[in-house]
């Protein structure tokens, strides 16, 4: 099976500008998940979808990160205005379950740069 | 919110010597998952131990858990080249909404010397 497949690999954009990441999960899974690293700190959850419902967004840093998942399927997370301190790697796991006992899939990252 | 302590946050070894990195917690843990992921790469699931005391070995990878439920290591043994990259523990939690999540550790580098 396909793993979760992310894009743009790689984006290096201004300060201001406006940028939207994807993740494709693997197909089935209904659940989603949006992690962040940023350089020198640990991995940190931004939100979780289940199909096309947020089920929490406690983790999205400010009300410039917006992410939809429109038809349950692939998602999007758009920053706009991106700011410095967004620089980092951003992840994208998909799960079939939601219980606590198994291991997440993840994407291979956006690494998104800010200058 | 519940954190987890990683360490070491680097480790440079010579290919053949051993390797550990150790998570700790102040906070009784009810599972943790380990992740290694490649330079340039993405976290991949190693496994995941929710027993007390619990003892999972793959290969030269041995994974432990505290009889506490508190700490949990990951030993490599006669490490080689293809071990380079860094390894998160992870623990997988529910909020208050009911909702899973992974609390990470800041991830051990490994380098190995040829």
């Amino acid at each position: 099976e396909a793993g979760v497949t992310q894009f743009p690999s790689h984006s290096v954009i201004e300060k201001g500008q406006t940028v939207t990441l994807r993740c494709d999960p693997i197909s089935g899974h209904d659940n989603l998940y949006w992690y962040r690293r940023v350089m020198g700190k640990e991995i940190k959850f931004l939100l979780h979808f289940v199909k096309e419902s947020k089920q929490d967004e406690s983790g999205m840093p400010n009300n410039r990160f917006l992410a939809e998942r429109t038809g349950g399927t692939y998602s999007t997370l758009k920053v706009q205005p991106a700011e410095l301190e967004d620089s980092g790697v951003y992840f994208c796991a998909s799960s079939h379950l939601s219980g606590l006992n198994y291991g997440y899939t993840f994407g291979s990252g956006t690494r998104l740069t800010v200058v | 919110g519940q954190q987890v302590m990683q360490i070491p946050q680097y480790q440079h070894v010579q290919e053949g010597e051993d390797f550990t990195t150790y998570c700790n917690s102040s906070t009784t843990l009810s599972n943790i998952q380990w992740y290694k992921q490649r330079p340039g790469g993405h976290p991949v699931f190693l496994i995941q131990l929710v027993k007390s005391g619990e003892v999972k070995k793959q290969k030269r990878l041995t994974f432990q858990f505290g009889e506490a439920k508190k700490n949990s290591s990951l030993h490599i043994t006669a490490t080689q080249t293809t071990d380079v990259g860094t390894y998160f523990c992870a623990v997988a939690t529910y909020n208050a909404g009911n909702n899973r999540k992974l609390i990470w550790g800041l991830g051990t580098s490994l380098a190995v010397n040829p």
